[in-house]
């Protein structure tokens, strides 16, 4: 199957500091990868949607200029905390589709980033 | 907007028996997919299996199969002669254009 990864596996950074997080889609090319945040024992919450080229669709509620999102090429999207603090910790997990616009069809999951405000 | 319910926060199962899993779901669209992902302690998500609404056989995959009910919007997973590596969190999903998870089911097996 296709294979996303994701770096780093685990961060910790003092607060106000920015954190980038990259999500890879290693053999093959992703039109559209997806960032989500999960919780301890909770589900995954759709942060975004990264199409390359063009703007990161936002989820109501995720404020755009705290996370930003570049999908600068068809094999790598990032995501910056900017200005990070003790709430913005979570787990981060990235996917992407082998598909366009419409059907997400099967997504492909990267390993999940473990960030840690101090 | 598209809901999904899995209304079991924790399930176990006897290694070797049968378990299922429900899921429930809300739409106005007459098609999309559903899938059931799996992530276990290492926090991978894993996809276990998939069902397109267009298709009316349920989709099976080895010891996994699904109840597909269009019509009540009903998406339960079966896992048979379970095992101690199925334990993990399962997540019900629906794929309009984008997908939308349930809120999770633990599923532990006992030895």
């Amino acid at each position: 199957g296709a294979v996303v990864s994701q770096h780093p596996s685990w961060v910790i950074c003092k607060s106000g500091t920015s954190v980038k997080i990259e999500c890879r889609s290693l053999d093959f090319q992703a039109t559209t990868m997806f960032w989500y945040r999960q919780f301890p024992k909770q589900s995954l919450m759709l942060m975004a949607t990264s199409n390359e080229g063009s703007k990161a669709t936002y989820e109501q509620g995720v404020e755009k200029d705290k996370f930003l999102i570049n999908h600068a090429s068809l094999t790598l999207s990032t995501l910056t905390v900017t200005s990070a603090h003790p709430e913005d910790s979570s787990f981060y997990i990235c996917s992407a589709s082998l598909l366009g616009s419409g059907f997400t069809g099967e997504l492909f999951f990267g390993e999940g980033s473990r960030l840690t405000v101090l | 907007a598209q809901t999904v319910t899995q209304s079991q926060p924790e399930m176990s199962v006897q290694e070797a028996e049968t378990v299922t899993l429900s899921c429930t779901y809300d739409t106005s669209e007459s098609d999309y997919y559903l899938f059931w992902y799996k992530q276990p302690p290492s926090r991978q998500m894993i996809l276990v299996i998939r069902q397109e609404a267009y298709k009316q056989q349920n989709a099976t995959e080895n010891r996994f199969s699904v109840n597909f009910q269009k019509a009540a919007k009903s998406f339960s997973l079966k896992i048979s002669d379970s095992q101690l590596g199925d334990a993990a969190m399962y997540f019900c999903a629906y794929d309009g254009n984008k997908l939308v998870f349930g809120a999770g089911t633990i599923l532990r097996v006992k030895s």
